[in-house]
């Protein structure tokens, strides 16, 4: 059984850093392009990022919103998928969802996704 | 504001048919593949449609995905209570380089 959970949400003051995982299961985590989307609370869906797979030069695309503040990395030898997020702002409240994208280019659609961690950037 | 346009809500009735809407421009819709998604209240949300018209294993045929030039549309039928939800249309926008939603639809059944 495919599984995503993520993990490292909670309660950030605005400027700091906190660092999210992605763990998988039920897959060969190295073969697939892994996405992030957050939700802030009462909102639609917001795409954040993704990461290819090495076979695929393990290219990274960030939305405009969080380019050059949030970095997305993984660790195929432990299925992990990371989100690293700089200078957080309080509009980056939201529920991050890690998932797993069916195509190669993020083009066709995410199959699984975790169950979600809440982030909450608040002073 | 959303890159692709969805309708806030639309409604009908048990066993009825809804169509939900998303619009987008020929960097994205227009040449790229439309996914669609289901988020029931409190859940993550669901892949029900890929590849512009394609159901994923499980997935009923009560659901169906079109597209035509920059605008693709979901397709409900035999309407039901448990598909009261959120839907969300997704494409990758080439002029962006980025993953893009429509703002998301709200359905519900009367």
């Amino acid at each position: 059984e495919v599984q995503l959970v993520e993990s490292g949400g909670g309660l950030v003051q605005p400027g700091r850093s906190l660092r999210l995982s992605c763990t998988v299961s039920g897959f060969t985590f190295g073969d697939f392009t892994m996405s992030w989307v957050r939700q802030a609370p009462g909102k639609g869906l917001e795409w954040v990022g993704l990461i290819r797979s090495k076979t695929y030069g393990g290219v990274i695309q960030y939305a405009a919103s969080v380019k050059g503040r949030f970095t997305i990395s993984r660790d195929d030898s432990k299925s992990i998928a990371y989100l690293q997020m700089n200078t957080l702002k309080t509009e980056d409240t939201a529920v991050y969802y890690c998932t797993r994208e069916k195509g190669t280019y993020g083009d066709r659609g995410s199959d699984h996704w975790g169950q979600g961690t809440l982030v909450t950037v608040s002073s | 504001q959303s890159v692709l346009t969805q309708p806030p809500s639309v409604s009908a009735a048990p066993g009825q048919k809804v169509t939900i809407s998303c619009s987008g421009v020929s960097s994205n819709i227009g040449n790229n593949y439309v996914s669609w998604y289901q988020q029931l209240p409190g859940t993550a949300p669901k892949l029900l449609i890929y590849d512009n018209n394609e159901r994923p294993s499980g997935i009923p045929d009560r659901f169906s995905g079109s597209k035509s030039g920059t605008s693709a549309t979901l397709g409900i039928t035999g309407l039901q209570t448990g598909d009261e939800a959120d839907y969300y249309c997704e494409t990758w926008d080439t002029s962006l380089s980025a993953g893009v939603f429509g703002g998301g639809t709200k359905l519900t059944v009367l």
